[in-house]
């Protein structure tokens, strides 16, 4: 069965700092990882990582995937309130028959908690 | 391009009752996600679907299940709610293979 854990579980740091999070996984046969924000309700995508593409970058998020560790992290730095939520990470299962996602198995989440 | 919509919103059901949730894909997305969220599970894979058909199933019992339509709609139906239904049930859609999946804003059922 996947499994994929994130620590920490929660995180609570000063407007400015920077945060790493981190997400280790388990998988049969490793095809992708995804990190999302999730605020009030719908998790928003942030980043897919693959065995081609292992960093990514946006603003000032970035994530890299370190495949030997089997894990990944996310940083933010500059952190703003409004990067306050729960990030999460996940990665589909092994199988796979056509288009289409399969069923994402998710890390508990880190719920980050920036003050001003 | 309108998002993933989900409808209702909200829910408050008598337990024993049954509940019908509705998923609007992106436009041109074929594959649809049901997820189940509590505090204490965090996000749960329920069943996807593709093309009008389940191809891949969670860990939940019989009373949960759903249906996708030619148009990729999708609805999922609870029978005989108990307490422990009450979660954020979030739908998910995508295009293709190994692509990013997008949430609607999930309806939260509340079974009293």
């Amino acid at each position: 069965e996947d499994k994929v854990v994130q620590s920490p579980l929660s995180l609570v740091v000063h407007e400015g700092d920077t945060v790493t999070l981190n997400c280790s996984y388990e998988v049969t046969n490793f095809r992708s990882l995804l990190w999302y924000k999730q605020e009030k309700k719908a998790p928003t995508f942030l980043f897919m990582l693959t065995s081609s593409g292992i960093e990514k970058k946006s603003g000032r998020l970035s994530s890299i995937l370190d495949k030997k560790e089997l894990s990944s992290i996310l940083n933010i730095t500059a952190t703003q309130t409004g990067d306050s939520a729960i990030y999460l990470c996940a990665v589909p299962p092994p199988m796979y028959s056509g288009g289409g996602a399969d069923g994402l198995t998710f890390g508990k989440g880190t719920h980050l908690i920036i003050q001003p | 391009k309108a998002g993933v919509t989900q409808t209702p919103r909200y829910l408050i059901k008598t337990r024993g009752q049954q509940v019908t949730l509705s998923c609007s894909p992106i436009s041109g997305h074929r594959s649809v996600s049901w997820y189940q969220q509590t505090p204490g599970q965090g996000l749960q894979f329920l069943f996807e679907y593709f093309s009008e058909t389940q191809r891949n199933k969670g860990n939940f019992p019989g009373r949960f299940s759903g249906r996708q339509f030619s148009n990729s709609r999708s609805e999922m139906n609870v029978s005989t709610l108990e307490l422990g239904d009450s979660a954020l049930y979030l739908c998910a859609s995508s295009f293709g293979v190994n692509t990013e999946a997008f949430f609607g804003q999930g309806t939260r059922l509340t079974v009293v």
